[in-house]
């Protein structure tokens, strides 16, 4: 089984703070995804890598947000500054190496709840 | 473009009645796979299945059956026998081959309540 570990697990914040979060991979990967989803916008992607390269970020909502690959094993997603709007439930998902595009379900992290006041 | 549809946002049963989650997709893609996703209370997001373009079989699954028809561009979702542990968020999705990576379009998925 694909496996995906995200941490914190739940996040509160304050206006204007740096967040930081966390995923990491437990199994091989070719592609690392990170979603939000909200309840009036459903799941949205917001980045996803290649072999720890990003190859579209046209997701990322604004330069707040950033994202990075340093290793096959472990992946950020940081807001800077946070804003209220920001608040929604973060996930990290993978899809298997070694199958070929299009045809990989992705297996998704339990997600990161963040609470942005 | 591609795009998925889920006409339900919201669907009530009582147990045990059988209940069909639709799902339409548009993609200019021959060559495409679609997937569903089951969403409980505790907000993790479970694969369910996948299905090839080119295979339109039906498949069965325990109390789970999915109806692939081509030619209305439906993947339909149907529970049998619903139980209250059943009660979840499906979300309906779409892959295209011709896309570089494994980009999900997802639907706005479908909110199943089954009482007791």
């Amino acid at each position: 089984d694909a496996g995906v570990i995200q941490s914190p697990r739940h996040e509160v914040t304050e206006m204007g703070q740096e967040v930081t979060l966390r995923c990491k991979p437990i199994s091989g990967h070719d592609y690392l995804f990170w979603y939000r989803q909200t309840m009036m916008r459903g799941l949205e992607l917001l980045i996803y890598f290649n072999n720890n390269v990003p190859i579209d970020d046209s997701g990322m909502p604004e330069d707040r947000f950033s994202a990075k690959m340093p290793n096959a094993s472990f992946s950020t997603l940081k807001i800077q500054p946070s804003e209220p709007r920001d608040s929604a439930v973060y996930f990290c998902a993978i899809t298997p190496a070694g199958l070929s595009s299009g045809r990989n379900e992705q297996f998704f992290g339990p997600g990161t709840r963040l609470t942005v006041l | 473009a591609q795009k998925v549809t889920q006409a339900q946002t919201e669907i009530s049963v009582v147990e045990k009645e059988d209940v069909t989650l639709d799902c339409v997709y548009e993609t200019r893609d021959t060559t495409y796979y679609l997937f569903w996703y089951k969403q409980p209370p505790s907000g993790e997001l479970v694969f369910l299945i996948r299905r090839n373009s080119f295979d339109e079989q039906n498949e069965i699954s325990g109390r789970y059956s999915w109806n692939f028809q081509k030619s209305t561009s439906s993947f339909n979702f149907t529970i049998t026998a619903s139980q209250v542990v059943d009660s979840a968020v499906y979300f309906c999705a779409l892959s295209e081959a011709r896309r570089a990576g494994n980009m999900l379009t997802f639907g706005g998925g479908t909110r199943l309540m089954v009482k007791p």
